[in-house]
């Protein structure tokens, strides 16, 4: 069966430091998306891509986020100065069409910033 | 704003017991409501859903209905298996916006043998 992949699963970083994370979705799909659930926290929406672009955002989503899709399979989520705040366990998902019922997801990357 | 409260964990059980994991919803509108599924070291998973008032979802023997009335979407099993230890996640759909979603913490179940 076809699945999201992510990578690292776990990476620890200082403050301070950029982080990339990376996410190879499931090939045919065209929607991306990036959440994230802070340890004991709610998992929540950061941001959704579609043809290129970012087509929504959260609040968390700031200037120190950005996701690219370099290369036409990954797609990947990079943090310019990571804080202490940004220690959570990121999930990457895609879907072919739009709709919560038909997004698939990776099994997520642990970030912690020391 | 839209948001889920689910019942805290970790919910332990011996297996062949049944299962209730409870969750309400706050919604402005019309959400439609799921539940998803992460196994160890997997990602989460869509496990079921309900698209409106008084639908039922379920899938692998799970069963959940949407009660508009008390805003809720219980999960419920008759008899759960030592495979069913996972974390479990009560979410909806934001507005008309179905591929924003609104997560619960999440209620880790373990099954003893």
């Amino acid at each position: 069966e076809p699945e999201v992949t992510q990578t690292p699963s776990h990476q620890v970083t200082q403050m301070g430091q950029e982080v990339i994370l990376h996410c190879v979705p499931i090939s045919n799909h065209l929607y991306f998306y990036w959440y994230r659930q802070i340890l004991g926290q709610k998992v929540e929406f950061l941001v959704s891509f579609y043809n290129n672009e970012i087509s929504e955002k959260s609040e968390i989503f700031d200037d120190q986020f950005s996701v690219e899709r370099p290369d036409g399979s990954n797609f990947t989520l990079k943090i310019r100065s990571t804080k202490l705040e940004d220690s959570a366990m990121y999930f990457c998902a895609s879907s072919a069409v739009s709709g919560a019922n038909v997004l698939t997801f990776g099994a997520g990357s642990r970030l912690t910033v020391l | 704003g839209d948001s889920v409260t689910q019942m805290e964990g970790p919910v332990t059980l011996s297996e062949e017991a049944f299962l209730t994991i409870n969750c309400t919803y706050t919604a402005t509108g019309y959400p439609s409501l799921f539940w998803y599924v992460q196994y160890p070291g997997e990602g989460l998973q869509l496990l079921l859903k309900a698209t409106k008032a008084d639908d039922k979802g379920s899938n692998k023997g799970f069963e959940a209905t949407y009660r508009k009335e008390t805003t809720s979407f219980h999960l419920e099993k008759g008899s759960v298996q030592v495979s069913d230890s996972a974390v479990y996640f009560c979410a909806l759909s934001e507005g008309n916006r179905d591929d924003k979603i609104i997560f619960g913490k999440g209620t880790r179940l373990h099954i003893l043998p």
